[in-house]
Parts: structure tokens; sequence; C-alpha cells
């Protein structure tokens, strides 16, 4: 059974904070995707990543940045956590190609107080 | 800039009618057009899939419709279910660029019993 796991189900963190949300996969995928879900608008590509150590810019990367170390996992990083940043995170990955289907994590709902 | 555009917001119908959901689509060169469905608590999951040179595909009670000339694919959902009451994305995508998705704003679909 294929498997997107997202470190945290919940976050609560500080304003300014810098904040770390892990992303592992385990279907050996080339492609994984940062995702924020927000009420009326979608899920919004904020980076993605087509190999290891190769990331580029989704729709809305300010104030934030990617780290690809091994194929299997996907970490996005706060460098200083806003209360606008307050939303569900989903981390996917998909097979490249054609076709393919997108696997999303359970999601990370940060909350910035 | 939002280039997969979808309506409504949310729809609530009776057990055993029959959901619409559309979305139109700006730039030409997507080729993919997949439909997920998000239950609370829950990532996506693909849910069914269109290319564009095919008019319509069926998958159990759910069927995409597509219109390449108009730019606009729907949703079907026949014999609706509660168990059926998820939120659903349209989205779409085209080579390159790791085959990122671009996702419509999504559609809370309430069954009633």
């Amino acid at each position: 059974d294929v498997k997107v796991t997202q470190s945290s189900r919940y976050l609560v963190k500080r304003t300014g904070e810098k904040v770390f949300l892990e992303c592992v996969q385990d279907m050996d995928h080339e492609n994984m995707f940062w995702y924020r879900q927000d009420p009326g608008l979608g899920l919004r590509l904020i980076y993605f990543s087509y190999d290891v150590k190769m990331k580029e810019k989704g729709d809305i990367p300010e104030g934030y940045s990617v780290s690809r170390e091994k194929k299997e996992r996907f970490s996005l990083i706060l460098e200083s956590a806003s209360t606008n940043q307050t939303s569900m995170y989903l981390c996917a990955s998909q097979e490249d190609g054609w076709n393919t289907e997108a696997f999303f994590g359970q999601g990370t709902r940060l909350t910035v107080v | 800039q939002q280039q997969v555009k979808q309506s409504p917001q949310s729809l609530i119908v009776q057990k055993g009618g029959i959901p619409i959901i559309n979305c139109a689509y700006e730039n030409t060169a997507f080729d993919y057009f997949p439909w997920y469905q998000q239950f609370p608590g829950k990532g996506p999951a693909l849910l069914i899939a269109i290319r564009p040179d095919v008019s319509e595909k069926k998958e159990g009670r759910f069927t995409i419709s597509f219109n390449k000339s108009a730019k606009q694919f729907s949703l079907h959902i026949m014999d609706s279910q509660p168990g059926d009451s998820a939120t659903y994305f349209c989205a779409a995508s085209f080579s390159g660029s790791a085959r990122q998705l671009t996702f419509g704003s999504g559609t809370q679909l309430t069954v009633l019993p």
C-alpha cells in the first residue's frame, strides 16, 4: 500500500519561529510537492522537486523554502513563521510520467500564534 | 492567477440526486484532467481522470464530461449517496514541470439521507 507520511498532524508555533514540516514517501517517486489548502482557494502549490537536491518554485513560494537531500524525504521550511501562514499543508508524491496519480499525505494543520 | 475555475463552492443534494460540479481552464497546454476527492481529516485521493481527446469517461457512478472547444469539464455523480459527502477538486496538468497539478478551488458536497 502506497504511503506518504507527514511528520505531524497538528502544530502550533509562535510568530517568528523557524518551522520544519517533514514528508516521507515509500514509493520511490521522482516528484514531490508541497501544497497549502485554504477554504475557497483550493490547493495552491508552494514548491516541488523532481529529483534529489532539485527544487522549483510553485505559485506561492514567498516565505517558504524546501530541502530534498534524499529521494524519499521532502521538507518544507518556514523561515520565520507568520500568522498568515496558518493553514493546512499537504505533501504529495508522484511517479514521473503522464497519467500518473499524485498520492497525498494526511496533512499538517499549522497554527501560527 | 487561477488557471482552473471550479463551481459551485458548495452543493447540497438529496440521496439519489445527481450533483454536477463544473470546471473551466485557460491553459490549452493542459493534457490531463483528474478529479480528487477529499474526506475530512484526510488528504485528497484520485477519483477519476480524463484526457482531452475523450469526451466522456465513466467509472462506476462517477462520470467526467469533457468539452475541449469550450475548455470545460464536469463531474457527475449518479445515484449519489451520503458516503459521497466530501470535498471535490478538479485539476489539470501538462507535460514538463514534474507534471504539477493546478487545482480548482474545491466543491463541498453534502448528500442528505
